[in-house]
């Protein structure tokens, strides 16, 4: 059954770098998205990616975040600067074109931690 | 605007009992709502989908437009049942899933 992979599972960083998550969605899927968990939290949703265009972002998807699909097959999230705050389980999920009833399929999540 | 509430952290229940975890929402228009489950170490992953008005692995849920629930239940919890369940409504525009806080259910042997 076909997934949606991400890279890597964990990532350390120290506050101020740059961070590039990457994921590889559903080959025939269209719509593309990206959440985050901080611990003890629900589930977030951070933007969602459309016909190689953001669709919505949240209030969180602030300037430091930006998402892009460089080739036909990845999808990426890059934090320009982090912060401590920003450490959390970012998932990255994909959807076939919208219609009733559609559901998206989540990755396992890549774990950001920033010291 | 919370749109998806899950008033519960923690359910606990033992095996055999039933189980309902609450969901409410609040969205103008039809959304179109979701039960997702989270196993120990495991993605998220789709559990049933209001629109399919389907039973899997025992659970069910029906949408109550007049009291914006979109209950889960399950007559007699298994302990494999234990996980995190997370309740999820898209807009009609389909261009995103908005999640409740989730619940724990924990089944006891």
């Amino acid at each position: 059954e076909p997934e949606v992979t991400q890279t890597p599972s964990h990532q350390v960083t120290q506050m101020g770098q740059e961070v590039i998550l990457r994921c590889v969605p559903i080959s025939n899927h269209l719509y593309f998205y990206w959440y985050r968990q901080i611990l003890g939290q629900k589930v977030e949703f951070l933007v969602s990616f459309y016909n190689n265009e953001i669709s919505e972002k949240s209030e969180i998807f602030d300037d430091q975040f930006s998402v892009e699909r460089p080739d036909g097959s990845n999808f990426t999230l890059k934090i320009r600067s982090t912060k401590l705050e920003d450490s959390a389980m970012y998932f990255c999920a994909s959807s076939e074109f919208p219609r009733v009833g559609t559901e998206a399929f989540f990755g396992q999540g890549t774990r950001l931690t920033v010291v | 605007a919370q749109r998806v509430t899950q008033p519960e952290k923690l359910l606990s229940v033992f095996k055999g009992a039933p189980v309902e975890l609450k969901c409410n929402y609040s969205y103008s228009g039809s959304p179109e709502l979701f039960w997702y489950v989270q196993y120990s170490r495991q993605r998220l992953q789709l559990l049933l989908r209001h629109i399919s008005r389907e039973s899997i692995k025992g659970f069910t849920a029906d949408l109550n437009k007049g009291e914006t629930s979109f209950h889960l239940k399950k007559p007699f919890a298994q302990e494999e049942d234990s996980a995190m369940y997370y309740c999820a409504l898209t807009p009609v525009n389909f261009n995103k899933f908005y999640f409740g806080s989730g619940t724990k259910l924990n089944v006891k042997p």
